[in-house]
């Protein structure tokens, strides 16, 4: 797999269920980040986790990392419709470059 | 809060024109970097800029390419000659590097980029 894929590339869900978002990487990393994607607009940051940290949380957002398994994933708890975005991870391995991943399409419905 | 911002959010230009990109990082930051995502493609690496140098650039990055900060506040895309492969999205993004490079990269909103 290339560094940074998601799965699964496309989440459908209810209002109010929770999304599961998963990535893997194959280098080893200083850090990771996730991002927010709204169709055809700018990147929005929502988290980074340290290579030396295994979990994070920021408001309705939980992140995992298993640097062992060179894999993490992002939880949305309790979704809500304007949730809806496609969301990439992004490594980070002590270059100046961030690797994307190649996203997962949420799409949440009221 | 601070962001990043650039200019245009839309260009239209012919192919073999020059465009430039602009954007204005978020003030204080030291690293500035440029993305772009073909449509419907992965976010790609083009190059990343420190203490008024090119510090890292992809293969993408030919000598079509060129970037600058010609002031205190804008940092510019330059592309030469444009062809049709150059559509995409241009983002724009910056970081603190209070922490080294190991920081947020926090990105603009992006100039779409058609060449016709």
């Amino acid at each position: 797999s290339q560094q940074g894929e998601e799965d699964p590339q496309a989440l459908s869900i209810q209002e109010g269920e929770n999304a599961t978002m998963n990535c893997s990487y194959k280098t080893s990393i200083n850090n990771l980040q996730w991002y927010r994607q709204n169709s055809g607009r700018g990147l929005v940051h929502l988290i980074l986790i340290r290579s030396n940290e295994r979990e994070k949380h920021s408001g309705r957002l939980r992140v995992t990392l298993d640097t062992s398994k060179k894999s993490s994933s992002l939880l949305i708890t309790a979704s809500r419709a304007a949730d809806t975005a496609s969301y990439f991870c992004a490594t980070d391995s002590n270059t100046d470059k961030l690797i994307f991943g190649t996203g997962t399409r949420l799409q949440v419905f009221p | 809060e601070p962001e990043v911002t650039q200019t245009p959010s839309h260009q239209v230009t012919q192919m073999g024109q020059e465009v430039i990109l602009r954007c204005v990082p978020i003030s204080n930051h030291l690293y500035f970097y440029w993305y772009r995502q073909i449509l419907g493609q992965k976010v790609e690496f083009l190059v990343s800029f420190y203490n008024n140098e090119i510090s890292e650039k992809s293969e993408i990055f030919d000598d079509q390419f060129s970037v600058e900060r010609p002031d205190g506040s804008n940092f510019t895309l330059k592309i030469r000659s444009t062809k049709l492969e150059d559509s995409a999205m241009y983002f724009c993004a910056s970081n603190s590097g209070t922490s080294g490079r190991a920081e947020t990269q926090y990105f603009g909103p992006g100039t779409r980029l058609l060449v016709l």
